[in-house]
């Protein structure tokens, strides 16, 4: 099983719209996780942090649910420039490294 | 603008060839990481360099070698690789290893191609 699990998409959302993801983790020892958007051929560009309270920026909301080990990004009033592949993130104790999920990609159509 | 530069941006080199190639922050930041990245890939760390000491080799074939000469560079040196080595590498950078609570910074990164 991956340490870190996403459904790969693609989410197909029209403009305007709405959509939403989740990410599993099986570490329970995880304890920071980060949002991640990667365009086709760039580098990975953080997003946003995720924290247990859950936080927004702007149009994207992310929660942590500790208990289920999952988190989640919501994206609202979905633009064209959204079309990107959503990578998670999850980080353990001091001296890991990130694991990365495999991303999920979301397709925003006019 | 990214603010961790890699040069060079693409590169082609056949399996006799040695190359570098070059990663520099200056953001302060102590901690710095290679990363090899597939199509529809996640990326895969391959090295962590924690106060330009490395910390962590995530049993990456000899071919490549990192270095660290400051805090501020870090360098992949390639020999002898396979066609299979083909892939974008990344370089990140973050405050330090471990204090993942800001996210790591990424390079644009080097899309390298061995034929």
């Amino acid at each position: 099983r991956k340490e870190v699990e996403q459904d790969p998409g693609p989410f197909n959302v029209p403009e305007g719209a709405t959509v939403a993801f989740n990410c599993t983790y099986s570490n329970s020892a995880s304890q920071s996780f980060f949002w991640y958007r990667q365009d086709c051929r760039k580098e990975p560009k953080l997003l946003m942090s995720v924290y247990s309270s859950g936080n927004e920026d702007g149009r994207f909301t992310a929660q942590l649910n500790r208990a289920s080990q999952y988190i989640s990004l919501l994206i609202r009033d979905s633009k064209l420039s959204d079309s990107a592949t959503y990578l998670c993130v999850a980080a353990k104790a001091a001296g890991n490294k990130l694991t990365f999920g495999g991303g999920t990609r979301v397709l925003v159509k006019p | 603008d990214t603010e961790v530069t890699q040069t060079p941006k693409h590169l082609v080199m056949g399996m006799t060839n040695k190359k570098s190639l070059k990663c520099e922050q200056h953001m302060g930041h102590r901690a710095m990481y290679w990363y090899k990245q597939k199509a529809k890939k996640p990326p895969e760390l391959m090295f962590v360099y924690s106060y330009e000491k490395l910390s962590i080799n995530e049993s990456v074939p000899s071919r490549f070698s990192p270095e660290c000469p400051n805090s501020s560079l870090l360098n992949l040196h390639l020999h002898a690789l396979q066609p299979e080595d083909s892939a974008l590498y990344l370089c990140a950078s973050s405050q330090a290893q471990g204090q993942a609570t800001y996210g790591y910074t990424f390079g644009s990164g080097t899309r390298l191609t061995v034929v």
